[in-house]
């Protein structure tokens, strides 16, 4: 079936670094890419939505310079957390839809700014 | 706008009893129905999907929701729950068609008792 790698799957990072997640496809091509954000015994929200080779759309609220998402091929699509600060520590997830009727989610990376 | 409503933020059973958590949606389209479970740490697992065929639909792990057009519900349940099943459950929504993205319930934390 349909899988996607995210890596990495943990990283602590110091206040004001950046900090680069992928989600990479490896059996299909996924065109649409969606990032979402989970915070602590919250559900999960919708960041971000990337089509291959175009610009993604980010949710109201979600900040694009701080969020910078890279969908430059059909089986890669990356998030960097830009000057990451310890509100941003949360849990991201990618979900990738292809040409199959499905989504497809990343196992997810715990994000800890400290 | 779609959404979804989990009437229950938390579900405690006794092991071997039945299970039900329950979920309201709300679509402007004939929608695709999802179930997801979420261990502690850990990421998504899909347990079941409704897309407009049969109503009544089973998933993994001996669960099953049935798709109710006229109460507007995709409860889902288990007959005899097992403590294995202690989770997070989410009820899902998205269009039946193209990149849209998932949105998802607030969640339904799931106890099972020894």
């Amino acid at each position: 079936g349909a899988v996607v790698s995210q890596h990495p799957s943990r990283v602590i990072c110091k206040s004001g670094t950046s900090v680069k997640i992928e989600c990479r496809s490896l059996d299909f091509q996924a065109t649409t890419m969606f990032w979402y954000r989970q915070f602590p015994k919250q559900s999960l929200m919708l960041m971000a939505t990337s089509n291959e080779g175009s610009k993604a759309t980010y949710e109201q609220g979600v900040e694009k310079d701080k969020f910078l998402i890279n969908h430059a091929s059909l089986t890669l699509s990356t998030l960097t957390v830009t000057s990451a600060h310890p509100e941003d520590s949360s849990f991201y997830i990618c979900s990738a839809r292809g040409q199959f009727d499905g989504y497809t989610f990343g196992s997810g990376t715990r994000l800890t700014v400290v | 706008a779609q959404s979804v409503t989990q009437l229950d933020s938390h579900v405690s059973v006794s092991e071997g009893t039945p299970v039900l958590l329950r979920c309201n949606y709300s679509s402007s389209y004939s929608p695709s129905l999802f179930w997801y479970v979420q261990h502690p740490n850990k990421g998504l697992q899909l347990l079941l999907k409704y897309t407009s065929a049969a109503t009544l639909v089973k998933g993994i792990n001996g669960f099953e929701a049935e798709f109710k057009k006229s109460e507007t519900s995709f409860h889902l349940t288990k007959p005899s729950a097992h403590m294995s099943d202690a989770a997070e459950y989410f009820c899902v929504v998205s269009e039946p068609s193209g990149n849209t993205p998932l949105v998802f319930g607030k969640g339904t934390r799931l106890s099972v008792i020894a």
